[in-house]
């Protein structure tokens, strides 16, 4: 079964500074796409970015993109010019085609003015 | 709708008695996934459907949750007999497809059970 850790509970930033999420996996499929969800206290899970597991290029969204080490099953997330906005929770899921989202236990991310 | 559309938001029930749980999904989509989710926890799989069969039911706990999705629309998350640890909020999430290119999950606002 695939697994998904986040070895970072908690993370803080300064305003307009740059952090890094880390995020890794385990699985034995070649094929298969990497999603980074933030979570405010609304509840409401919201897509932040995603990478197929094929494409080399790292994906990027704006402020954010990943750093994708397939070898090492490694999938971090960096936000630069953070913003109050950014504070959340972030949570790093793994999916198989035709398979279940499998979540990461998640990071808290304080972002501080 | 525009998005997944959960009720109720809230529920609390009494120890021992049934919920259901209801998940409207965007329209079109054949994936349908709910997750439970303890405070300061990540999501945890429950069941996931594609269409009106479930394609993976490993996660449900125990026989006392069952889902179902008999239009391979509307789904509804039922528990029996509730216990104090079903307290948690219930996500549902939907997709386009089971996996692939399209494979982005949408997820709804949850329903917080709390079970007194």
């Amino acid at each position: 079964a695939q697994t998904v850790t986040q070895s970072q509970p908690e993370m803080s930033v300064q305003e307009a500074e740059t952090v890094t999420l880390s995020c890794t996996y385990d699985t034995s499929e070649s094929d298969y796409y990497l999603f980074w969800y933030k979570q405010p206290p609304s509840r409401q899970m919201i897509l932040v970015i995603r990478q197929e597991a094929y494409k080399q290029q790292n994906a990027t969204e704006n402020r954010f993109s990943v750093n994708f080490q397939k070898a090492a099953k490694s999938f971090s997330l960096k936000i630069s010019d953070s913003q109050l906005g950014d504070a959340a929770m972030y949570f790093c899921a793994y999916n198989g085609y035709g398979q279940n989202f499998v979540f990461g236990p998640g990071t808290r991310l304080s972002v501080l003015p | 709708g525009a998005g997944v559309s959960q009720t109720p938001s809230n529920k609390v029930t009494e120890k021992g008695k049934y919920v259901e749980l209801r998940c409207d999904p965007i329209s079109g989509h054949t994936a349908l996934y709910w997750y439970r989710q303890s405070l300061g926890q990540g999501p945890e799989f429950l069941i996931y459907f594609q269409g009106t069969g479930a394609a993976d039911d490993s996660g449900l706990p125990n026989d006392r949750f069952f889902a179902v999705r008999p239009e391979g629309s509307v789904s509804t998350l039922k528990i029996q007999r509730t216990e104090r640890g079903d307290s948690a909020v219930y996500l549902c999430a939907s997709s386009l497809t089971g996996g692939g290119k399209l494979a982005e999950a949408f997820f709804g606002q949850g329903t917080r059970l709390t079970v007194v």
